[in-house]
């Protein structure tokens, strides 16, 4: 069975200092994974995938984050945070190896950016 | 990239009342929707799928008598939470997939006075 595990449920930072957001996974299949940013009141927005190419994804807004098979992780980074970028963050998994299927979500890990 | 609708983005309604909430495909066909119910605080959680031209298959615990599920056509899924009380107050959300990913649409913020 799949599941995903967000380790920080509410993560602060200033502006200008780095962004890590952690993920573990747990997979059956070969996974595909997502990170989706939600704006308050807003949908979700893709912020990148990972379906077995590139282990390094770049996706947008300045966000990457690096498949790591051996540690069950897909960690969300940026090199600098914006005040904009405070939002909640979920990690998700395929239900089902490749882009189709059902997505588990993650519980979500709440970005907050200081001044 | 692929564009979600989702329609109502807010509505409040009377306790006894149904809501019909819309989620459309605007430059993709979409054989399969999903609609996720978000609780304050929480994670999305998956109520159920919806399935063009069949029935929906439901998420254990979800009602399907109250929570009303219609895909007619390739772009357009619809949720009705009929009968609606105030513990039906939530977020809900769709999503529709093409090859690439799933996108969703804005969500439906739903209060039930």
């Amino acid at each position: 069975a799949q599941s995903v595990t967000q380790l920080d449920s509410h993560v602060s930072v200033s502006e200008g200092t780095p962004v890590l957001l952690r993920c573990n996974y747990s997979s059956s299949y070969s996974p595909s994974l997502f990170w989706y940013v939600q704006h308050p009141n807003k949908g979700l927005q893709l912020l990148l995938k990972y379906t077995s190419a590139a282990t390094l994804v770049k996706g947008i807004n300045g966000f990457e984050a690096e498949f790591k098979k051996s540690e069950t992780s897909f960690h969300l980074t940026k090199p600098s945070a914006h005040m904009s970028d405070a939002a909640e963050y979920f990690c998700v998994v395929s239900a089902i190896g490749g882009s189709q299927g059902n997505l588990i979500f993650g519980k979500g890990t709440k970005l907050s950016v200081k001044p | 990239g692929a564009v979600v609708s989702q329609h109502p983005s807010r509505v409040i309604c009377k306790s006894g009342t149904s809501v019909k909430i819309e989620c459309r495909s605007l430059d993709f066909q979409a054989t399969t929707m999903f609609w996720y119910r978000q609780f304050p605080k929480q994670s999305l959680m998956l109520m159920a799928t919806s399935n063009e031209g069949s029935k929906a298959t439901y998420e254990q615990g979800v009602e399907k008598d109250k929570f009303l599920i219609n895909h007619a056509s390739l772009t357009l899924s619809t949720l009705t939470v009929t009968s609606a009380h105030p513990e039906d107050s939530s977020f809900y959300i769709c999503s529709a997939r093409d090859l690439r990913a799933a996108f969703f649409g804005q969500g439906t913020r739903l209060t039930v006075v």
